[in-house]
This record gives structure tokens, C-alpha cells and sequence, in this order.
């Protein structure tokens, strides 16, 4: 089945520098790439996502980039914020079926 | 619109006993997807389903199962509670492929 690794595990960064997180996957025919930010306590929130026929998509302060020949794609948040602390996951979509595959998350950590 | 909601927020059931959590989804989303989350395994994929229909299904045994009703909203059913069980249960709702997550149902199996 679908496998998605998610790096680094934790991270702690100054507030106003960026942080990046990694993942890749496995299964070539995945197409939906959604991010999800998870803060303690509370449902996990959808942040920013990326299909497989885009190469990089920007909200705010948040980007994502999708190399689907490497099958990797890695979330960017630039100037950090005591906010922006909270675990985060990436997952994978095919296009059969809501099912997500999901990383192992990261703990983000932006200290003031 | 309302968001998606779950019922109960919190379990506390024995091993052996077997429970229903409910999902609401939001008005006109028809895909209604389980999650299992836990400190060890992480999230998980249970089972979605589409119009009635179970359309995927994760890796869980056969004590997990699940149905949804005619106005989407889906039941997850766990019978033969294990300790193993405890944990954050999610479901999603979707009209696409963005999936918007509940708050989740905490179960603890005693």
C-alpha cells in the first residue's frame, strides 16, 4: 500500500524564520497532496493542499511545492508565529475515493 | 455552513462491549470518511463512504465496520472492544477531494 514519510519529526524554530517540512510517498498514482495543521486538543484543520498537475502553490505566509518525479513535496511557512505551533501532517490522495494516506507528523515549535 | 460534528465527544467503555459513534457532515457533502488517531500508529484510514456505499476501506479488522444514511450522515460501529481501541476517532466530510475533519470522538477502553 500507499507509504508517506514525514521529516523532521520535531522542529523548533526562532518566531520570524522558516521552517520546512518534507514528505515523499510512494505510490506514483497519488494526485491530491493536502496539508493539515493539528493544534493540541482540536481537530485536525486543512491548511493548504496541491494537486499533481501543479508545481507549487502559495497562501499568506504558507507554500507548498510538489516534485512528482521524485515523489516528494514539502510545505514552506515563512515569517513564524508563536500561532504557527502545532503539529502538522501531509498526506496523499489517489483519485479513487476520499482516503487518505498520512505522514507521520511534525511538531512545530516557534519560540518568541 | 455548519461544520462537521461528532457524537459522543467522549467514551469510556470495558473490553468486551461494543460502541456506535456518530458523524454529521456538512450540508451537501456526500463522502463521509474514518479516521483512527493515536500517539503510536498516528492517523489512520478507516473506511469512506459515498452515497450509502462503502467505497474504500482501510487495513482494521472486521470488528470495525460502518454504514451511512440516506442524508449522509455515517455511524462507525467497534464490537468486541480491546485496550488497543482507545483512542481519537475522526471522520471527514468531503464534496471533492478536500476532506474537513470533526472533532473527533475520544474513546477509552477500560
Amino acid at each position: 500500500g500507499e507509504n508517506v514519510e514525514q521529516h523532521p519529526s520535531t522542529l523548533s524554530v526562532q518566531e520570524g524564520d522558516s521552517a520546512v517540512i518534507k514528505c515523499t510517498y510512494s505510490d506514483s498514482a497519488s494526485n491530491y497532496f493536502p496539508w493539515y495543521k493539528q493544534e493540541l486538543g482540536k481537530r485536525p484543520q486543512l491548511i493548504i493542499d496541491i494537486r499533481s498537475n501543479v508545481g507549487e502553490k502559495k497562501d499568506q505566509r504558507i507554500a507548498v511545492t510538489l516534485n512528482k518525479t521524485a515523489k516528494h513535496f514539502s510545505l514552506h511557512i515563512t515569517e513564524t508565529q508563536p500561532e504557527d505551533s502545532a503539529v502538522y501532517f501531509c498526506a496523499v490522495q489517489k483519485a479513487a475515493g476520499n482516503k487518505l494516506t498520512f505522514g507521520g507528523g511534525t511538531r512545530v515549535l516557534v519560540k518568541p | 455552513k455548519a461544520g462537521v460534528t461528532q457524537t459522543p465527544r467522549y467514551l469510556i467503555k470495558t473490553r468486551g462491549q461494543q460502541v456506535t459513534l456518530s458523524c454529521s457532515p456538512i450540508s451537501g457533502h456526500r463522502s463521509v470518511s474514518w479516521y483512527q488517531q493515536t500517539p503510536g500508529q498516528g492517523l489512520q484510514f478507516l473506511f469512506e463512504y459515498f452515497s450509502e456505499t462503502q467505497r474504500n476501506k482501510g487495513n482494521f479488522p472486521g470488528r470495525f465496520s460502518g454504514r451511512q444514511f440516506s442524508n449522509s450522515r455515517s455511524e462507525m460501529n467497534v464490537s468486541t472492544l480491546e485496550l488497543g481501541d482507545s483512542a481519537l476517532y475522526l471522520c471527514a466530510s468531503s464534496e471533492y477531494d478536500e476532506q474537513f475533519f470533526g472533532p473527533g470522538t475520544r474513546l477509552t477502553v477500560l
